[in-house]
């Protein structure tokens, strides 16, 4: 089975400032990794997600990921936060043709102006 | 251009009454999924579809049901809601495990 740990449930930093929200899973099989951000009483978004290929993938608003098999991590970063950003971000896995989401508990990300 | 639309967004039920809360799709996907989510908590599914074939995790709670009339719509049954059940509820679908897409929610209360 599958799990995904996220160490850092509060993250707070300035506005302009970089951040990195981590994210190390575990699994006995191939799998597809995701970040989803969620706002106050909405849904999840998809934030990025890599499924196969290059290892760094991107979103359009300036996050990144890097996929680390050797590490089984896949921890997100932006290299300048802005205020908009302020949100609980969640990491997630499944595995090479399954159909369930493994959800990590969430990092609260807060940016101060 | 919504593509998994929840309703109700906000539903207020009364200890023990029955509540039905609704997600439809216009993606054609496959696989469907209901998630409680509580306050700071990550989602907890609670059982998936994969077209008609029900999935049901093993720690959800009898109390909950579900029906997929057809590909397009998912509906999540409480038989006898209780104060622990006041949550917001996540619909989801995917394309055989890919990419899961989100509804915007139903936050359930409990009074």
């Amino acid at each position: 089975a599958q799990s995904v740990t996220q160490l850092d449930s509060q993250v707070p930093v300035f506005e302009e400032a970089p951040v990195e929200l981590r994210c190390n899973y575990s699994s006995s099989v191939s799998v597809y990794l995701f970040w989803y951000v969620q706002y106050p009483n909405q849904g999840l978004q998809l934030l990025l997600k890599y499924l196969s290929g290059s290892t760094l993938v991107e979103s359009i608003n300036g996050f990144e990921a890097e996929f680390n098999k050797s590490q089984t991590s896949f921890h997100l970063r932006k290299p300048s936060v802005h205020i908009s950003d302020t949100a609980e971000y969640f990491c997630a896995v499944s595995d090479y043709g399954g159909n369930q989401f493994y959800f990590g508990t969430g990092t609260s990300l807060t940016v101060i102006p | 251009d919504a593509m998994v639309i929840q309703n109700p967004r906000y539903q207020v039920t009364q200890f023990g009454k029955p509540v039905t809360l609704s997600c439809s799709q216009t993606l054609n996907h496959n696989v469907m999924y209901w998630y409680q989510q509580k306050s700071s908590q990550a989602p907890k599914l609670l059982f998936h579809y994969y077209d008609k074939d029900f999935n049901n995790e093993a720690d959800t709670p009898d109390n909950f049901q579900s029906r997929r009339p057809n590909t397009s719509f998912c509906f999540l049954d409480i038989r006898s809601p209780g104060l622990g059940d006041a949550a917001m509820y996540l619909c989801a679908t995917s394309r055989e495990g890919l990419e899961a897409f989100f509804g915007q929610g139903t936050r359930l209360t409990v009074v």
